[in-house]
């Protein structure tokens, strides 16, 4: 199975940062990335596929890259809303995927 | 926009056998490149997969629950259901269906249930 491994575990950032997340492959997955954002209470939502493409409706300062083993979700300019927990998830090995551990981004 | 919702008992006792059903509107579940799934998260946890089912039915699982899973659908009702035997206390999650889409070869899941939290204890 593919392993996917999330640093860090925990973000503390204030509004207007920039942060990047960071997302590890046991094994080299091209770019089938797929990046989602869980605000407490709520089921996942989808704001990155393909490693760097962006899903409808998600504002432009959310992106992402990488390919391989190595990918970055960035959010260039943190807003309120923004904070929440974050899982990178392989497609790879679809039907059967992984998702990494999540990031929790928190208000500093 | 297709939407999802989860039902089923949301108590079990320890080997007790969890059955869950994913009802889909918007949408048929028979459409062909879909596959549905199931994801769990523990509270306080992050998410972790269950397993996915193929319109024609066709099923995979996570290895480390596959002794213990069953997935299944039913194109008539519009829904696919997942059965979890011998539930202990990590069981304990809240289970969300989703579905799977296809974007040319990239798949990844676009819509979820609100997720429906199942406890078990004695």
């Amino acid at each position: 199975d593919i392993q996917m491994t999330q640093s860090p575990s925990y973000l503390s950032a204030s509004v207007g940062d920039r942060v990047t997340i960071s997302c590890r492959a046991s094994r080299s997955i091209s770019t089938y990335l797929n990046w989602y954002q869980q605000k407490p209470g709520k089921a996942p939502n989808l704001l990155i596929y393909a490693a760097s493409s962006l899903q409808s409706g998600v504002p432009s300062r959310f992106s992402g890259s990488g390919s391989g083993t190595d990918f970055t979700l960035t959010i260039a300019s943190l807003q309120p809303e923004d904070f929440a927990a974050y899982y990178c998830q392989q497609s790879y090995s679809t039907p059967r995927n992984t998702f990494g551990q999540g990031t929790k981004l928190e208000i500093k | 926009q297709l939407q999802l919702q989860e039902s089923g008992p949301g108590l079990l006792k320890p080997s007790e056998t969890l059955s869950l059903t994913c009802t889909v509107s918007g949408g048929s579940i028979s459409s062909n490149s879909y596959y549905w799934g199931w994801i769990r998260q523990p509270p306080g946890k992050g998410l972790e997969w269950i397993g996915s089912i193929y319109y024609s039915g066709n099923t995979y699982y996570n290895s480390s629950l596959k002794s213990r899973v069953t997935m299944s659908i039913d194109t008539s009702k519009n829904q696919f259901s997942l059965r979890l035997s011998s539930v202990t206390a990590a069981d304990t999650a809240v289970y969300y269906c989703a579905h799977y889409f296809d974007n040319r070869g990239y798949l990844y899941f676009d819509q979820w249930g609100q997720g429906t939290l199942v406890t078990v204890s004695s």
